[in-house]
């Protein structure tokens, strides 16, 4: 399977425990994107990569929230002292940067996080 | 502020009848717009794409407009079958920028 993958996929944790959640894209996409969804609403944009390099952070991201993409191809989303207001799906999607005006993102399943 | 709505909120209709999705975007400029279908619990999948100067495109039973003047688009599903209950997102991309604005879905339910 060559299309995005995230593990887990799904992951019930209590409040106040940190959780990881890794995501590997298609293999020849440079950018990857972390978005987070709440029920009924559409994805929220988190952070995005370019390689290695981490261009933009929205707001919504915490300082409880870390991603990296250590070596430019898979990332890691931590939340650290998760709340329930965590609880959501965690969506990654990764694209090529040379697709010009499309860079159509490609979506993983995501991970659904549930906390207690 | 750059904003992507949806109507209905969600919809419910009969095997094999047709229905119409509307879009309405506040976003500038403007790249393309994009209709993705999202089954429950998965990620979302690209159904459609349109640029400033495409006005209809179809991709099997799903055929998308776009008027770049109102700032609207739709997405009609003909002969509609039971895999299509699925939520379907709006989404465009802001000129410049690569990040998207995503509407907040429709969710289509179809019954036998």
């Amino acid at each position: 399977d060559t299309g995005v993958s995230q593990n887990p996929r799904h992951k019930i944790t209590k409040r106040g425990q940190n959780v990881t959640f890794r995501c590997d894209p298609i293999s020849e996409h440079n950018r990857l994107y972390w978005y987070r969804q709440t029920l009924g609403q559409g994805p929220e944009f988190l952070t995005y990569f370019q390689n290695e390099a981490q261009l933009e952070k929205s707001r919504l991201l915490s300082d409880r929230f870390s991603a990296e993409r250590p070596k430019g191809s898979f990332s890691t989303l931590e939340i650290q002292r998760t709340e329930q207001g965590d609880s959501a799906m965690y969506l990654c999607a990764s694209s090529d940067s040379l697709d010009g005006s499309y860079n159509e993102q490609f979506f993983g399943p995501g991970t659904r996080l549930t906390v207690l | 502020k750059n904003q992507v709505e949806q109507s209905p909120q969600s919809l419910i209709i009969l095997e094999g009848k047709n229905c119409t999705l509307q879009c309405n975007y506040t976003v500038s400029p403007f790249s393309n717009l994009r209709w993705y279908k999202q089954d429950t619990g998965r990620g979302p999948v690209s159904l459609t794409i349109m640029t400033f100067s495409e006005n209809t495109k179809s991709n099997g039973r799903y055929t998308a407009t776009l008027d770049a003047d109102t700032k609207q688009s739709s997405l009609h599903i003909t002969a509609s079958q039971l895999s299509d209950s699925a939520s379907y997102i709006c989404v465009v991309r802001q000129g410049g920028y690569n990040k998207l604005i995503f509407g907040a879905g429709t969710r289509l339910a179809v019954h036998p």
